[in-house]
């Protein structure tokens, strides 16, 4: 069985760099797109962004060039960063595996933006 | 961005009885390899969302078969033929066709 687990700073501050990685275990990252969904407590969903095994990536534009997500599979990790955070950044993360679907889904991180 | 729009966003139920969720969205879902990428995804309080279905009407494994997608275009529905109480959640449509990936409002399903 596949599972994914976020983890990082439950605390940013604003106009820092967020910073999370997804571990992946029960499976592997080859052949597969990697994501990062986020939601603001108590709202929708909004996808971020995903990374195929190999490298190639796909970013929300709604994030002004502010997301980087990059792959470790050797780690069997990806990781999230978005710089710049303001309090609008504040939500729980999730990772997940898929590209146009997402069957696995970490349990979800919250990341609060304060100072 | 495709906006996906959800109907209605609370869906008060009887227990037992059926429930149906609409989601439209703002440009057909159809993608030039001829698949429909519209996801539809149950989340219960406190926890992930859970996949129930993909391209419009395909169940995932586990998913109890009282639970149906249809739909085509920009018009796509989620049916539940009777209602349990471990339904309870809100239940998000999401269409991955045409990039940033979009999900509607949500619907909160409540007995």
């Amino acid at each position: 069985q596949v599972q994914l687990q976020e983890s990082g700073p439950g605390l940013v501050k604003p106009s820092e760099t967020l910073s999370l990685t997804c571990t992946v275990s029960g499976g592997s990252m080859s052949d597969y797109y990697w994501s990062w969904i986020r939601q603001p407590p108590g709202k929708g969903l909004e996808w971020i962004g995903y990374i195929y095994y190999m490298g190639t990536t796909n970013y929300n534009p709604s994030l002004n060039n502010r997301v980087t997500i990059s792959i470790d599979t050797s780690k069997k990790q990806f990781s999230l960063k978005l710089k710049s955070v303001t309090a609008a950044d504040t939500a729980v993360y999730y990772c997940a595996r898929g590209q146009r679907g997402y069957i696995y889904w970490g349990q979800g991180t919250l990341v609060t933006v304060s100072s | 961005d495709v906006v996906m729009t959800q109907s209605p966003l609370s869906l008060p139920v009887t227990l037992g009885q059926p429930a149906s969720i609409s989601c439209r969205s703002s440009q057909s879902l159809v993608h030039s390899d001829r698949n429909t990428y519209l996801n539809w995804f149950q989340q219960r309080p406190g926890q992930s969302p859970r996949r129930l279905i993909y391209k419009v009407s395909n169940r995932d494994p586990g998913v109890p078969d009282r639970f149906g997608g249809s739909g085509s275009g920009t018009e796509f529905t989620l049916k539940i033929s009777r209602v349990e109480a471990e339904d309870v959640g809100v239940y998000y449509c999401m269409q991955t066709t045409h990039w940033p990936g979009t999900f509607g409002q949500g619907t909160k399903l409540e007995i």
